[in-house]
Parts: structure tokens; sequence; C-alpha cells
């Protein structure tokens, strides 16, 4: 089945640094990616939509500043989290849609923890 | 936009019990509707989904839905809780080419 790479699986930062989260199609051209978080106990929430080679389209309350998602290429796609802080630690997830399809594939996954 | 709305924040059964997590769907569309189970500290595990066909559905662990469009439920069963099903369970809904939309989850303990 198709699969999508999603790393680093657990990041730790210092507030105020940036983190880079990739998710990566293996074996589909994903057109179209969503990013989610969940914070502890809590359900996944999308935070933006990227289509390959056009801006994101965010949620609204999610800062498109501070959470920059780039989707160069239809089988990479980049959340990077810009001056971190504690509050932003959380499980981010990346969902691939496959437009000849219409299926959606998940990442595994990464933790990240702003200290 | 398509929505779900998950009946119950936690379930508590007895090991062997029949277990009854239940979940309604907002959608213009004909649907695409998924359970997925969540254990600590780890991703989202697909238990079951249904596109289109059979309304019944079965998956993993010994979990099924069925996909009621007058109801427009997909209430996730199974007929014997066993304590490793203890976790989190999320509906979802998409549908083609759009986003997932992820229910509030239902915590389900298993009680020996």
């Amino acid at each position: 089945g198709a699969v999508v790479s999603q790393h680093p699986s657990r990041v730790i930062c210092k507030s105020g640094t940036s983190v880079k989260i990739e998710c990566r199609s293996l074996d589909f051209q994903a057109t179209t990616m969503f990013w989610y978080r969940q914070f502890p106990k809590q359900s996944l929430m999308l935070m933006a939509t990227s289509n390959e080679g056009s801006k994101a389209t965010y949620e609204q309350g999610v800062e498109k500043d501070k959470f920059l998602i780039n989707h160069a290429s239809l089988t990479l796609s980049t959340l990077t989290v810009t001056s971190a802080h504690p509050e932003d630690s959380s499980f981010y997830i990346c969902i691939a849609g496959d437009y000849l399809t219409g299926e959606l594939f998940f990442g595994e996954g990464s933790r990240l923890t702003v200290l | 936009a398509q929505s779900v709305t998950q009946l119950g924040s936690h379930v508590s059964v007895s090991e062997g019990a029949l277990v009854l997590l239940r979940c309604n769907y907002s959608s213009s569309v004909p649907p695409y509707l998924f359970w997925y189970v969540q254990y600590p500290n780890q991703g989202l595990q697909l238990l079951l989904k249904y596109t289109t066909g059979a309304t019944l559905v079965k998956g993993i662990n010994g979990f099924e839905a069925e996909f009621k469009k007058s109801e427009t439920s997909f209430h996730l069963t199974k007929p014997s809780a066993h304590m490793s099903d203890a976790a989190e369970y999320f509906c979802a809904v998409s549908v083609p080419n759009n986003d997932m939309r992820f229910g509030a989850g239902t915590r389900l303990t298993v009680k020996p």
C-alpha cells in the first residue's frame, strides 16, 4: 500500500528555535498534503492544507507566519515551526492525498517537545 | 464541510462485554468514513473504513461498523471486549480529494 514517511518521529528543542518536519510520499504523488496537530488528550485538528506548487491554506486561528508549509514537489511537503514555544509542543501528523484515487494516507507523526 | 460527532467521551465496559462506540456524521456528498485507534504516545492506526459498497464493514481486531445513511451513523462495535482494546478511538469523515475531519475521540476502558 501507499506509504508516507514522516520524520523526525520525535524532536526536542529549546524555546525560540525552529523545527522542520518532513513528509514524503514514497510511491505516489501527493497532490495535496494536510497538516494536523494533536494536543494531549485531544483530537486531531487540521492546521493547513497545501497543494503542490501553491501557497498553503490555513485554518482559522493558525498563524501562517509561525507554521511555514512548503509543498514544492509532488513527493515532499515540509512544516517548519518557527520560534517554537512550549505551547507548540504537540503531535504533528501529515496526511497525503492522492488525487488519482481520492485516498488519504497518514504519516507516522512527529512528537515535538519544546523546552 | 463534513463533520463527525462522537457520542460519549468515555465508555467503560467489562472484559467480554459488547463494545459500542457511537459516531454520527454530516456531509453534503457521499462520505468516506473511518475508525482509528490510538494507544498512548502512538500514532493513529486504521481499524476500518467505509467508502462504497457493503454497508457492514469488518476491520482488524474483531471490530466492525455499519454505515447507516438514514441515521447518518457509523457506529463501531465488537462483540467481546478484550483488555488490549483499551485505547482512544476516533471516528473520521472525508470526501474524495478533501481533508479528513476527526471526532473528539472516545476513550474506551475495559474492566477485568
